[in-house]
C-alpha cells in the first residue's frame, strides 16, 4: 500500500537547535517526494521536492531509499520556522499522498 | 500578487442549503485541485481537473460537485451541506500532474 508516515504530530525544539522532521514512505516504484509547509494563517506552500535537491530557508531533505525515508532537516532552527509541515508522495496516478503532518514549535 | 485566489475566505451556510466556493488562478496552470482539510488533518483530495477532464476521487461524496468553465476558474458546489462538511476547502493548481502545487488561501466553511 502507498503510504506516508510522519510519526511525530508535534515537535518542539529550542531556537538554534537542529531540527529533523521525520517522514517515511511506502511505495513500490520510484518515489517523488515533497515537503509542504503551512505557517499560521497562511496558505499551504511547497517547501521543497526531492528531485530538485535544493535547500530552501535552510531546510534540506535527502531521499534514503534503503530506509524509505525523506526526513526534513535544518541545522539551526529559527522562530519563524514554527509551522505545520506535511510530507507528501506522488503516486502512479500523479496524485499526492499526504502524511498527517508535524507541528513544529520553535521555542525562544 | 496572489496567484490562486479563493473566495470567500470565510463562508457560513445553513444545514442543507447549497453553497458554492470559487477558485481562480492567474498562472494558466492546466491542473486544478479541490481539497478538504479538517482541523489537524492532512488535506484530502476531492477531485481534480486536467484541463477539462474531470477526475473524481472514489470516496468523494455525491454531495460534492465541481465545475471548471475555463482555465482560470473552478467551482466547488456542495448541494446539501451537512455539519460534517465544515472544513477548510483548498484549491490548488499545478502546471502539470508532475509539478508542485500552488495553493490558495482556502475557504473556511461553517455549517450552522
Amino acid at each position: 500500500a502507498q503510504r506516508v508516515t510522519q510519526p511525530e504530530k508535534l515537535l518542539s525544539v529550542f531556537k538554534g537547535a537542529p531540527v529533523e522532521l521525520k517522514c517515511n514512505y511506502s511505495y513500490s516504484g520510484s518515489p517523488e517526494l515533497f515537503w509542504y509547509v503551512q505557517y499560521s494563517r497562511q496558505r499551504l506552500q511547497l517547501l521543497l521536492r526531492h528531485i530538485s535537491r535544493e535547500s530552501i530557508k535552510g531546510f534540506t531533505a535527502d531521499l534514503n531509499k534503503g530506509e524509505t525515508s525523506f526526513h526534513l532537516k535544518k541545522p539551526f532552527a529559527q522562530e519563524e520556522d514554527s509551522a505545520m509541515y506535511y510530507c507528501a508522495l506522488m503516486d502512479s496516478n500523479y496524485q499526492l499522498i499526504w502524511g498527517a503532518g508535524t507541528k513544529l514549535i520553535i521555542k525562544p | 500578487d496572489a496567484m490562486v485566489i479563493q473566495n470567500p475566505r470565510y463562508q457560513v451556510t445553513q444545514f442543507g442549503k447549497p453553497v458554492t466556493l470559487s477558485c481562480s488562478q492567474t498562472l494558466n496552470h492546466n491542473v486544478m485541485y479541490w481539497y478538504q482539510q479538517k482541523s489537524s488533518q492532512a488535506p484530502k483530495l476531492l477531485f481534480h481537473y486536467y484541463d477539462k477532464d474531470f477526475n473524481n476521487e472514489a470516496d468523494t461524496p455525491d454531495n460534492f460537485q465541481s465545475r471548471r468553465p475555463n482555465t482560470s476558474f473552478c467551482f466547488l458546489d456542495i448541494r446539501s451541506p451537512g455539519l460534517g462538511d465544515a472544513a477548510m476547502y483548498l484549491c490548488a493548481t499545478s502546471v502539470s500532474v508532475l509539478g508542485g502545487y500552488t495553493f490558495g488561501s482556502g475557504t473556511r466553511l461553517t455549517v450552522v
